[in-house]
């Protein structure tokens, strides 16, 4: 079974640019939620789609959105990049909603802000 | 929100020697996830612990869920160099619907 796929693997955009990075999660699984990865913040939740709808939401700014579309697929945006926003991005498919379901996560998108 | 603590945040270790991570909540967790991220890797599910006094065992590595469930160790026997790596805990409590994942042990293995 293919593992959790994510596009692009690098990134490097100027301040104020906006992102969009896609994940595709194992199929059948319908929950994708998305991580990001600093040195010194570890890893923060960013929310968490299920059957196209939001169910989770982490403590990011509105600049941070993201949907999921009917075939699981998901996508996640950054509006009006910061360079605090330079990160490893990673998004991670479950089987279904719920925290007691184990996480298989991508190999992310390395994002650069200059 | 919920936090959980986890310590120590770098272990370096010989080969041959024992290394355990412990995480800390301050608040009662529903199940506990670990997780190991290999240097430039994606973090890499090890095991779930739902049941108050768990014990799982896989191999070299011995995974315990405290009674109160308010805690949680990732013991390694005899570590080896395929050991290193970052080591995450991933826990919830209450009504929350997604995991928080402490700050890792980053274990450096020296041959």
């Amino acid at each position: 079974k293919a593992g959790v796929t994510q596009t692009p693997r690098y990134l490097i955009k100027t301040r104020g640019q906006q992102v969009t990075l896609s994940c595709s999660p194992i199929s059948g699984h319908r929950s994708v939620s998305w991580y990001q990865q600093t040195p010194g913040q570890g890893l923060q939740f960013l929310f968490e789609y299920f059957s196209e709808t939001q169910r989770n939401k982490g403590n990011f700014p509105g600049r941070f959105s993201g949907r999921q579309f009917s075939n699981s697929r998901s996508e996640m945006n950054v509006s009006t990049l910061e360079l605090g926003d330079s990160a490893l991005y990673l998004c991670a498919s479950s089987l279904t909603s719920g925290s007691g379901y184990e996480q298989y996560f991508g190999p992310g998108t390395r994002l650069t802000v200059t | 929100g919920q936090q959980v603590m986890q310590i120590p945040q770098y272990q370096h270790v010989q080969e041959g020697e024992d290394f355990t991570t412990y995480c800390n909540s301050s608040t009662t967790l529903s199940n506990i996830q670990w997780y190991k991220q290999r240097p430039g890797g994606h973090p890499v599910f090890l095991i779930q612990l739902v049941k108050s006094g768990e014990v799982k065992k896989q191999k070299r590595l011995t995974f315990q869920f405290g009674e109160a469930k308010k805690n949680s160790s990732l013991h390694i026997t005899a570590t080896q160099t395929t050991d290193v790596g970052t080591y995450f805990c991933a826990a919830s409590s209450g009504s929350a619907r997604q995991l928080t994942f402490g700050s890792g042990t980053q274990l450096t293995v020296l041959p």
